[in-house]
């Protein structure tokens, strides 16, 4: 029982490059979330999802895409990376049905050249 | 004015001391608080809820004033291992389970 688990780890990109980051989580949960963390900024939700087959946009959207494949897995894709997308990204999971606790997968760090 | 604004850091304390961290949130109908811990270059990690009779988890204290609109985690006797960010997170109210992060408290406890 993983959790949130997201691939890859770390990336490199260069301006204009497209890559997706992908999310899953074994706890059968309705809702995910992705922010971006920059340094000396909290978390920001880029996009999150209800459930299987909804999205929505967050606080930072622009630049970004998303799918919920299924219940189980979340994409966020960068369509044309700029140097701003460079950050550390991280999937979000409620910890049970129905509550406001999140829990993180452990983080796509991603710089962008 | 920011939605959750913390104690700007870093806090640095020797072992044993006790430190408090203080948060406060604008959003009135907010509902659901919470104190997140992050070590470096990791993702945060649940620590406690807050509840607004207080609450303890060993040598954790958290506490909600909801007319003041203010969290706060009190750390006692603390350890070297307690070094890290500490996040307060608050939900937004009418909007279900998103989630508003501070900007974080960072945390070094020297020996």
């Amino acid at each position: 029982n993983a959790g949130v688990t997201q691939t890859p780890k770390f990336q490199v990109l260069k301006t204009g490059q497209s890559m997706t980051l992908q999310c899953a989580q074994d706890m059968n949960h309705n809702s995910m979330y992705w922010y971006r963390q920059d340094p000396g900024m909290g978390l920001r939700l880029i996009y999150y999802s209800a459930s299987e087959g909804t999205t929505d946009k967050g606080e930072v959207p622009n630049g970004y895409n998303v799918s919920r494949l299924n219940k189980r897995e979340f994409s966020l894709r960068l369509e044309s990376a700029a140097p701003s997308q460079t950050s550390v990204y991280f999937c979000a999971s409620p910890g049970t049905s129905g509550s406001f606790e999140q829990f993180f997968g452990p983080g796509t760090r991603l710089t962008v050249l | 004015r920011k939605e959750v604004e913390q104690d700007p850091g870093p806090f640095n304390v020797p072992e044993g001391a006790t430190v408090a961290f203080n948060c406060t949130y604008s959003n009135s109908a907010s509902q659901s608080f919470f104190w997140y811990r992050q070590d470096c270059r990791k993702e945060p990690k649940l620590l406690m809820s807050v509840y607004s009779s207080g609450n303890e988890d060993g040598r954790f204290t958290a506490q909600l004033n909801r007319a003041s609109q203010y969290i706060s985690l009190l750390i006692r006797d603390s350890k070297l291992s307690d070094s890290a960010t500490y996040l307060c997170v608050v939900n937004m109210g009418n909007q279900g389970g998103k989630l508003i992060f501070g900007q974080g408290t960072e945390l070094s406890v020297k020996p």
